[in-house]
């Protein structure tokens, strides 16, 4: 079955602890992304990759990391949590192109305490 | 500059009557647009999306949505609302190929 895996799907944490979401997908698709959802916000990207070893910033980077070292996984790091990070996290993978859709992991529910 | 409208939070229907999201859309070029669904407890799922041709484009669950690019829209409809329906609704566009761009969400909700 093609498919987004995240784990964890929640997390409670503290700050300044460092953690790491994974996320696998395995369609062998390009391109990967990581977004934040928040309420009245939308889904905003924070980093995107279009290949292996090709990562770049989205519009609220700010606090994460990304690595892409195969192409299956794209795991967001976040090295010293705060607060405002507490959110829902969706990881998004699709073929290069313009028009093609996107495949979304069940998310990730994140609380920095 | 790139951005998505989805001017009303919610969304209140009867099932059976008919439903339209609404969405519009500012962006540079041709634009590629997309909608999405949200359920509970669960990642974005693809529903339809716009990129040349035919105006009306049909997708999952009995969902369209209608191109409109003088009113630079893309309004999410179906004729028959189902409370199974009930969920987060989200319109997005790409006008590059490396950034998509979401609206809000619209919630919609069909009583029974």
């Amino acid at each position: 079955e093609a498919q987004v895996t995240q784990n964890p799907r929640y997390l409670i944490t503290v700050t300044g602890k460092k953690l790491t979401v994974t996320c696998s997908q395995n369609m062998n698709h390009e391109y990967m992304s990581w977004y934040r959802q928040d309420p009245g916000l939308g889904l905003r990207q924070i980093y995107y990759s279009m290949n292996v070893e090709v990562t770049d910033k989205g519009d609220v980077p700010e606090g994460y990391k990304v690595s892409r070292k195969e192409k299956r996984n794209f795991p967001l790091i976040l090295e010293s949590p705060s607060p405002n990070q507490t959110s829902l996290y969706f990881c998004a993978s699709r073929w290069r192109g313009q028009g093609t859709e996107a495949f979304f992991g069940q998310g990730t529910r994140l609380t920095v305490v | 500059a790139q951005s998505v409208a989805q001017p009303e939070d919610q969304v209140n229907v009867a099932e059976g009557n008919p439903l339209t999201v609404k969405c519009t859309y500012s962006v540079s070029g041709n634009p590629y647009l997309f909608w999405y669904v949200q359920y509970p407890n669960r990642g974005l799922q693809f529903l339809l999306k716009y990129i040349t041709g035919d105006n009306l484009v049909k997708g999952s669950y009995g969902f369209e949505a209608e191109f409109n690019k003088s009113q630079t829209s893309f309004h999410l409809k179906k004729p028959s609302a189902l409370v199974s329906d009930s969920a987060l609704y989200f319109c997005a566009v790409r006008a590059t190929n490396f950034k998509t761009i979401f609206g809000a969400g619209t919630r919609l909700f069909v009583k029974a």
